[in-house]
């Protein structure tokens, strides 16, 4: 089964900080995504990266940076955190690229979600 | 553009009950569709998918078709029980040289024993 991991479920930082969100997968998948959770909205992609050190932006990137120095490891950072940025944060991984063969290589498997709350 | 429509919640139901939940969606080329369920503290997981059109996904007792000529892939359940609640998600997947999958905002369902 596939695994993805983040660093921790529930976060509490100060305006102005800066954060950093971990996200590990274990079956070498290519894609991996961040993405934030609110009521009402659904999920949000804040970015995404396709290989080691390449990285796209989604439809809300301002305020985030990612980095992705390994194919497993792909880290969320609020550079300075503000109180709008208090959401919860959903890290998936998927396969690969889509192909006309098979869609078993775009769904997505999801971390359990890291709930950060900025005072 | 791509985007995916889905009914607002809370639904609520008697255990046994019939589930739908509605999805409609535009894209621009042929799209791949999948439902995806969220239990109560936990990330997304695929619940079913559909590739083609009249292509029907099924798991776990829910079932979905895709329907292209009125661009829907309705959810359905014959028969709920308490552990389905949570939040089920409607998305697609186009191959427009991206990789992205576009989500609905999300259903929350609350079954009652």
């Amino acid at each position: 089964d596939v695994k993805v991991t983040q660093s921790s479920r529930y976060l509490v930082k100060r305006t102005g900080e800066k954060v950093f969100l971990e996200c590990v997968q274990d079956m070498d998948h290519e894609n991996m995504f961040w993405y934030r959770q609110d009521p009402g909205l659904g999920l949000r992609l804040i970015y995404f990266s396709y290989d080691v050190k390449m990285k796209e932006k989604g439809d809300i990137p301002e305020g985030y940076s990612v980095s992705r120095e390994k194919k497993e490891r792909f880290s969320l950072i609020l550079e300075s955190a503000s109180t709008n940025q208090t959401s919860m944060y959903l890290c998936a991984s998927s396969l690969g690229a889509w192909s006309s063969e098979t869609s078993g290589r775009i769904t997505q498997y999801f971390g359990p979600g890291t709930r950060l709350l900025v005072l | 553009g791509n985007s995916v429509t889905q009914m607002e919640g809370p639904v609520t139901l008697s255990e046994e009950a019939f589930l739908t939940i509605n999805c409609t969606y535009t894209a621009t080329g042929y799209p791949s569709l999948f439902w995806y369920v969220q239990y109560p503290g936990e990330g997304l997981q695929l619940l079913l998918k559909a590739t083609k059109a009249d292509d029907k996904g099924s798991n776990k007792g829910f079932e979905a078709t895709y329907r292209k000529e009125t661009t829907s892939f309705h959810l359905e359940k014959g028969s709920v029980q308490v552990s389905d609640s949570a939040v089920y998600f409607c998305a697609l997947s186009v191959n427009t040289g991206g990789f992205k999958t576009i989500f609905g905002a999300g259903t929350r369902l609350f079954v009652k024993a």
